[in-house]
């Protein structure tokens, strides 16, 4: 099955935002509404932060934020702080299939 | 409080087998899809392949490339879940995963992890 990508890495300052992509294809990004975003951090199984798109699990910060237009997803994080440095994985339903982006690295400067 | 633990992870030669178990407790994994998800040490998360529940057929879809070796299986009777590996690879190494997908936060959202168990393939 193909890919999904992320960039390997995005960094930003205290405060600010930075915003992770998720390209896929219109069989899995662009046709079903079932976009995820975990955080990792080291040593640690992945958080579940985003489902379906754009909702956030109760307890997750509302500064996770997340969008999708065409076979493109997008993760905001707003008023980045210390402790949202991590990696971020994106994942989509793709019939029978369920496919992770490589991950994106998130420093915060 | 809702938890998986996998077990049954360790070292096995190239071409051997190893079968993994993950127990839940403070869930009923007859109504979940369970998955499992991989971790190569210092990779990225690859998905192996899901059981649906029995209400929606307790059918197993698979990676493509690992759909001749991976097997899942469960037994809602005892809580389980299993991943069987067959002829294992230096590249099967990884921190094996198991997770329930949709459970509680919609579809195919991989939305409980255990901690994982690490499978190591070297001769």
């Amino acid at each position: 099955q193909s890919a999904v990508t992320q960039p390997a890495s995005v960094s930003g300052s205290l405060g600010q935002s930075v915003t992770i992509s998720c390209l896929g294809t219109s069989s899995d990004v662009g046709h079903y509404n079932y976009v995820s975003w975990y955080q990792q951090h080291p040593g640690k199984a992945p958080k579940l932060i985003i489902y379906g798109v754009t909702n956030r699990p109760s307890g997750v910060s509302n500064r996770f934020s997340a969008s999708k237009s065409g076979n493109r997803a997008s993760l905001t994080i707003s008023g980045l702080q210390a402790e949202d440095e991590a990696h971020y994985y994106c994942s989509s339903y793709r019939t029978n299939y369920l496919l992770f982006g490589g991950g994106t690295r998130v420093t915060v400067l | 409080e809702v938890q998986l633990v996998e077990s049954g992870g360790g070292l096995v030669k190239p071409g051997g087998s190893l079968k993994l178990s993950c127990t839940a407790s403070g869930l009923s994994l007859s109504h979940a899809w369970m998955s499992w998800v991989r971790q190569a040490p210092g990779k990225g998360l690859e998905w192996i392949g899901r059981i649906k529940r029995a209400a929606d057929g307790g059918t197993t879809e698979y990676s493509a490339p690992l759909k001749d070796r991976f097997f899942i299986s469960r037994d809602d009777s005892k809580n389980t879940l299993s991943l069987e590996m067959i002829s294992l690879k230096t590249d099967d190494t990884a921190l094996y995963y198991c997770t329930t997908e949709g459970f509680g936060y919609g579809f195919h959202a991989v939305d409980i992890w255990g901690q994982g168990t690490m499978v190591t393939v070297s001769s």
